[in-house]
């Protein structure tokens, strides 16, 4: 069974420069999780989905983050414009009703 | 709010030493509780988990107790390999509600 894939491994942009990430959860997952994780912390969840809806986007900043769910299986995360403070790994998961998250193996995204 | 608190790392111990990673949790609910396991260059993995108060999991030699009274979910290995070097992070999924929550993340090293 493939696992949560996501792209790219790896970005490095500009500040003030647009940036997105794909992910494709595990096929019948109904949630899918984007974290944020910095060096040295846990991850921190930015928005969770169950199915084609945001259910929990308290923690995602809107002003120039935004995420998407179409069709409820793969997402996209963008950040524009993207600061120098966003450099970090942005982690992908999904999940089925009431298991554990699955996790990908992340995008790590250095702003210069 | 649902939340978990980990010892602070880093952890670094010679082979075949005992290990306690330390957890407690706070949630509203009924929790399901995770430890999650990082290696360098990877992404997280399951590792163990417990689904009600008292269960114990256990993987690869690593064990936790879920401790309602305590709320706590503390990681024990009886004797720790190099191969275990890696970052242990703690985490919470309250039923039916899959929030997943994650705690700072304690690193471990051991030395043969």
């Amino acid at each position: 069974e493939a696992g949560v894939v996501q792209s790219p491994r790896y970005k490095i942009i500009e500040k003030k420069q647009p940036v997105a990430f794909w992910c494709n959860p595990i096929s019948g997952h109904n949630t899918l999780y984007w974290y944020l994780q910095n060096l040295g912390q846990g991850p921190e969840l930015l928005i969770r989905y169950e199915n084609e809806e945001a259910v929990d986007d308290s923690q995602l900043p809107k002003d120039r983050f935004s995420a998407e769910r179409l069709k409820g299986v793969d997402s996209t995360l963008k950040i524009q414009p993207a600061e120098l403070g966003d450099s970090a790994v942005y982690l992908c998961a999904s999940g089925g009703a009431d298991t554990e998250a699955f996790f990908g193996q992340g995008t790590r995204l250095t702003v210069v | 709010g649902n939340s978990v608190t980990q010892m602070e790392g880093p952890v670094t111990l010679s082979e075949e030493a005992f290990l306690t990673i330390n957890c407690t949790y706070t949630a509203t609910g009924y929790p399901s509780l995770f430890w999650y396991v990082q290696y360098p260059g990877e992404g997280l993995q399951l590792l163990l988990k417990a689904t009600k108060a008292d269960d114990k999991g256990s993987n690869k030699g690593f064990e936790a107790t879920y401790r309602k009274e305590t709320t706590s979910f503390h990681l024990e290995k009886g004797s720790v390999q190099v191969s275990d070097s890696a970052v242990y992070f703690c985490a919470l999924s309250v039923y039916n509600n899959n929030d997943m929550r994650f705690g700072a993340g304690t690193r471990l090293t051991v030395k043969p």
